[in-house]
């Protein structure tokens, strides 16, 4: 158990819909990041925050956002969502936000079905 | 952009065979991590290179960070069924500091 925890653990919806993947990282980590798992395209970086700021952006679409609250949770928003979106959604959390530099400790993920 | 590459995409070994994958990144990295997904499960960390031509070992598990840190390395010595799973390599991006994976080598290991 890595202590980062992502609720629902599965989530089945439809195509044009929109979800919230939530995200409580360890207990003293400040940093936050989202991942998208797909088969085809391995684990690909949405997006960091730090401290409750955004602090990296990687392959994000624009249909998706995020954001860190002052208790340092996190939720990904995905809306009008296509089926190319299915795919396993995982948080991580650090103690710094240096990234790449980090140990990242996963959560268990969240799998998004759209049919 | 910046990329990073394993090979190979899938190994299938008899228990008790050595394992090697390789990582192999476009630009010099600061750092090279590597995780381990288990069938079902989540990346757990394993461990973190940071020297040029660092080799650390963790049990049956050899790392290897190359001279130039550019490449990597993960052999593992007499592999078990619970070597299971796919492994990812990771360094950093050039700009963000934000970590690139491998595309990951699944292991499968036939008792």
């Amino acid at each position: 158990d890595s202590g980062v925890t992502q609720t629902p653990k599965h989530l089945i919806t439809a195509t044009g819909q929109r979800v919230t993947l939530r995200c409580s990282p360890r207990s003293g980590d400040l940093s936050v990041y989202w991942y998208q798992q797909s088969l085809d395209q391995g684990l690909q970086f949405l997006i960091q925050y730090y401290n409750g700021e955004e602090r990296a952006k990687g392959n994000i679409l624009e249909r998706f956002s995020a954001q860190q609250f002052p208790d340092l949770h996190s939720e990904l928003n995905l809306s009008s969502l296509e089926l190319g979106d299915s795919a396993l959604y995982f948080c991580a959390s650090s103690v710094e936000g240096r990234g790449g530099l980090d140990t990242q400790y996963f959560g268990p993920g969240t799998r998004l079905t759209v049919l | 952009g910046q990329q990073v590459m394993q090979i190979p995409q899938y190994q299938h070994v008899q228990e008790g065979e050595d394992f090697t994958t390789y990582c192999n990144s476009s630009t010099t990295l600061s750092n090279i991590q590597w995780y381990k997904q288990r069938p079902g499960g989540h990346p757990v960390f394993l461990i973190q290179l940071v020297k040029s031509g660092e080799v650390k070992k963790q049990k049956r598990l050899t790392f290897q960070f190359g001279e130039a840190k550019k490449n990597s390395s993960l052999h593992i010595t007499a592999t078990q069924t619970t070597d299971v799973g796919t492994y990812f390599c990771a360094g950093p991006g050039s700009n963000t500091g934000k970590l690139i994976f491998g595309q990951g080598t699944t292991l499968q290991v036939k008792p």
